[in-house]
């Protein structure tokens, strides 16, 4: 079955901690996105990536990073400078992007301890 | 800047009731038009959208009109399920090379027998 995985569905961070959220892909799809979502708000963007090797800042990058080594995934790390990290993320994917529909994985909850 | 706007939740109907969730958008250009449903616990699903002005979107007896004089993108239902509970977002995007979605802020459906 083709679609988008994203691994754990719970995550949880210490103080100062650096964690990493997977997401892959068999669609073969180009373009590849992380959201966050917050209770009560819509999704944000936080980075995306239209090609391998290639990745650009969303609405609120500050405090995590990504990498694009493979066309099927797209890791996001939160780093320690993130100081609100508890959220729902969120990765998505879409062929291209220049209209193509962005397909969803099932997100990752990530809790502060 | 561009922006979704949502009414507020939750909407609470009985089974076979009518549904709206009003949708009001402002946005610089021409953008695509989009309603995402997501079940408790899970990703978003594309439930329906429009590219181009008077289009409607269908499915599973959902529908939605571009209505460019009016800006909006109500989501309709003639009959609601308790299957149908979930949050629903609405979302556009501009035409641009990012294909980045722009979300409102979501609105909770709880259906009761």
């Amino acid at each position: 079955d083709g679609g988008i995985t994203q691994s754990p569905k719970y995550l949880f961070r210490k103080e100062g901690q650096n964690v990493t959220l997977s997401c892959e892909q068999n669609l073969n799809h180009d373009a590849m996105y992380w959201y966050r979502q917050d209770p009560g708000q819509g999704l944000r963007l936080i980075y995306y990536s239209q090609i391998v090797n290639d990745f650009q800042k969303g609405d609120i990058a500050e405090g995590y990073s990504v990498s694009r080594e493979k066309k099927e995934s797209f890791p996001l790390t939160v780093t320690s400078a993130q100081k609100n990290p508890t959220a729902f993320y969120l990765c998505a994917s879409s062929p291209g992007t220049s209209g193509e529909t962005q397909y969803f994985g099932p997100g990752t909850r990530l809790l502060v301890l | 800047g561009n922006s979704v706007t949502q009414m507020e939740g939750p909407v609470t109907l009985s089974e076979e009731a009518f549904l709206t969730i009003n949708c009001t958008y402002t946005a610089t250009g021409y953008p695509s038009l989009f309603w995402y449903v997501q079940y408790p616990g899970e990703g978003l699903q594309l439930l329906l959208k429009a590219t181009k002005a008077d289009d409607k979107g269908s499915n599973k007896g959902f529908e939605a009109t571009y209505r460019k004089e009016t800006t909006s993108f109500h989501l309709e239902k003639g009959s609601v399920q308790v299957s149908d509970s979930a949050v629903y977002f609405c979302a556009l995007r501009i035409s641009s090379n990012t294909g980045k979605l722009i979300f409102g802020q979501g609105t909770t459906l709880q259906v009761k027998p």
